[in-house]
C-alpha cells in the first residue's frame, strides 16, 4: 500500500488565489521531505527540501514567498502555491524516505491548474 | 554536481522481448544509490528498482535487473519478458548517501512501449 499521501490530487484555482497541497507520511515519521515539480513531457526538478520544525532549503531559481512550505509534524509538509499564475500550473508531487534501505516513495501526486 | 543523463528518450518492443534502457551518471561521490522509477500515465511514480553503489552485485528484481558498471558511472535497466503494463516513462535516479538528504537528481526519462 501506499506509505506517501498527497491531497487534493487535482485542484483548479483563480489566478491571484492561493492553493495548499498536503503529503502525508502514512504511519511513520518523516523528518524530511521533499517537493518536486514536473513539467508536461519533462522529468522531475527538486523544487525544496522540508524539514520539520525548520525553515524549508530551496533550490536556486525556486521562489521562496511563491511557493511556502510548512513541516509543521513528522507525518504531514504542506506546499502552498501564493498567488497564483497560469505559469504555476503544473504537477506537483512529494517524496519521503521509508524504511531501513533509504528508500524514496513518492505521494501520488497534485495536479495544478490556475485559470 | 551530479547529473544523469538517458540518451533513449523513446523506446518500443514486442510484448514478451527483453529491452534494455540506458543511464549514465556524473559525480564525485563514491558512496550514492541508484533507482530507476516507473511513471504509468497515473504520473504515480513507482519504485523499479534500486542499487547501493557499495555493493557490486547487480540488483533484481523479478523481471527487472540492473547491470551497474560503477567505474563507468553506468546504469542499465533490463526488463525481460516484456509485458503491456510495462509500458510507461522509465526515470533513472540518483541519490547520494547522507541521511536526512534524500533529494534525488532524475535524468530526463525514457518513454517505453509495450507493443502487444
Amino acid at each position: 500500500g501506499a506509505v506517501v499521501s498527497q491531497h487534493p490530487s487535482r485542484v483548479i484555482c483563480k489566478s491571484g488565489t492561493s492553493v495548499k497541497i498536503e503529503c502525508r507520511s502514512l504511519d511513520f515519521q518523516a523528518t524530511t521531505m521533499f517537493w518536486y515539480r514536473q513539467f508536461p513531457k519533462q522529468s522531475l526538478m527538486l523544487m525544496a527540501t522540508s524539514n520539520e520544525g525548520s525553515k524549508a532549503t530551496y533550490e536556486q531559481g525556486v521562489e521562496k514567498d511563491k511557493f511556502l512550505i510548512n513541516h509543521a509534524s513528522l507525518t504531514l509538509s504542506t506546499l502552498t502555491v501564493t498567488s497564483a499564475h497560469p505559469e504555476d500550473s503544473s504537477f506537483y508531487i512529494c517524496s519521503a524516505r521509508f524504511g531501513p534501505g533509504n528508500t524514496i516513495y513518492f505521494g501520488e501526486g497534485s495536479w495544478l491548474t490556475v485559470v | 554536481a551530479q547529473t544523469v543523463t538517458q540518451s533513449q528518450p523513446e523506446m518500443s518492443v514486442q510484448e514478451a522481448e527483453t529491452v534494455t534502457l540506458s543511464c549514465t551518471y556524473d559525480t564525485s561521490e563514491n558512496n550514492y544509490y541508484l533507482f530507476w522509477y516507473k511513471q504509468p500515465p497515473s504520473r504515480q511514480m513507482i519504485l523499479v528498482i534500486r542499487q547501493e553503489a557499495y555493493k557490486q552485485q547487480n540488483a533484481t528484481e523479478n523481471r527487472f535487473s540492473v547491470n551497474f558498471q560503477k567505474a563507468a558511472k553506468s546504469f542499465s535497466l533490463k526488463i525481460s519478458d516484456s509485458q503491456l503494463g510495462d509500458t510507461a516513462m522509465y526515470f533513472c535516479a540518483f541519490m547520494k548517501h547522507v541521511r536526512g538528504n534524500e533529494k534525488l537528481t532524475f535524468g530526463t526519462g525514457t518513454r517505453l512501449t509495450i507493443i502487444p
